[in-house]
């Protein structure tokens, strides 16, 4: 159980263009998502906090215009990179968070390389 | 806010030995502790957590241990394997506040020598 998935596993793009990730919770509903990134070598930065239904709340330092975060569905989150350039290459991670047993369990989906040409 | 402090940034052990990796947090309020596995190229695996209202728990060779006054928590492996080599990842949160975040560790590479 508790399984996330992401889609696709990896997208080359030109610069200047748009890419939508696609982060779903199979088996359980996510009230809430996240979304981070994370360089080589370096820690899971924290970039948005997706809520079922409403706007995100977007950390520090994160251009909501250039990252879209859109929260349809109990099951269902998406990351767009908008206007992308080759500074926005990075590994795009998703969790999803169960609240079964009252607790802030988070599952990850298995990461988006995105590469900026 | 939370601040996670995770040590050390690189273990290489070899294979049959046991590894620790402790972390350390700043805020008293979290109650949530969990680690992660990452695998390169993948997302992180949640492998254990513990709850504040218990100072060990364990699951085959993996264990943790939690100590509330000083603020930190350790992840223990005993017989090591190569297959455990991957970039391990503490956490902290309210875990019972649906509100609040999960504060990583900044990781530590395992390396298990065969």
């Amino acid at each position: 159980g508790a399984v996330v998935s992401q889609h696709p596993s990896w997208v080359i793009c030109k610069s200047g263009t748009s890419v939508k990730i696609e982060c779903r919770s199979l088996d359980f509903q996510a009230t809430t998502m996240f979304w981070y990134r994370q360089f080589p070598k370096q820690s899971l930065m924290l970039m948005a906090t997706s809520n079922e239904g409403s706007k995100a709340t977007y950390e520090q330092g994160v251009e909501k215009d250039k990252f879209l975060i859109n929260h349809a569905s109990l099951t269902l989150s998406t990351l767009t990179v908008t206007s992308a350039h080759p500074e926005d290459s990075s590994f795009y991670i998703c969790s999803a968070r169960d609240l079964a047993g009252g607790f802030n369990t988070q599952y990850f989906g298995p990461g988006t390389r995105l590469t900026v040409l | 806010g939370e601040n996670v402090e995770q040590h050390p940034s690189t273990l290489s052990v070899q294979e049959g030995d046991s590894a620790v990796i402790k972390c350390t947090y700043s805020d008293s309020a979290s109650n949530y502790f969990p680690w992660y596995k990452q695998e390169l190229g993948k997302g992180p695996q949640l492998i254990i957590d513990i709850r504040s209202n218990v100072g060990e728990k364990k699951d085959q060779r993996i264990a943790v241990t939690l100590n509330k006054t000083a603020k930190h928590f350790s992840l223990h492996i005993t017989e090591t394997q190569p297959e455990d080599s991957a970039v391990y990842f503490c956490a902290a949160s309210i875990g019972d506040n649906a509100g609040n975040m999960l504060t990583f560790g900044g990781g530590t590479r395992l390396m298990v020598k065969p």
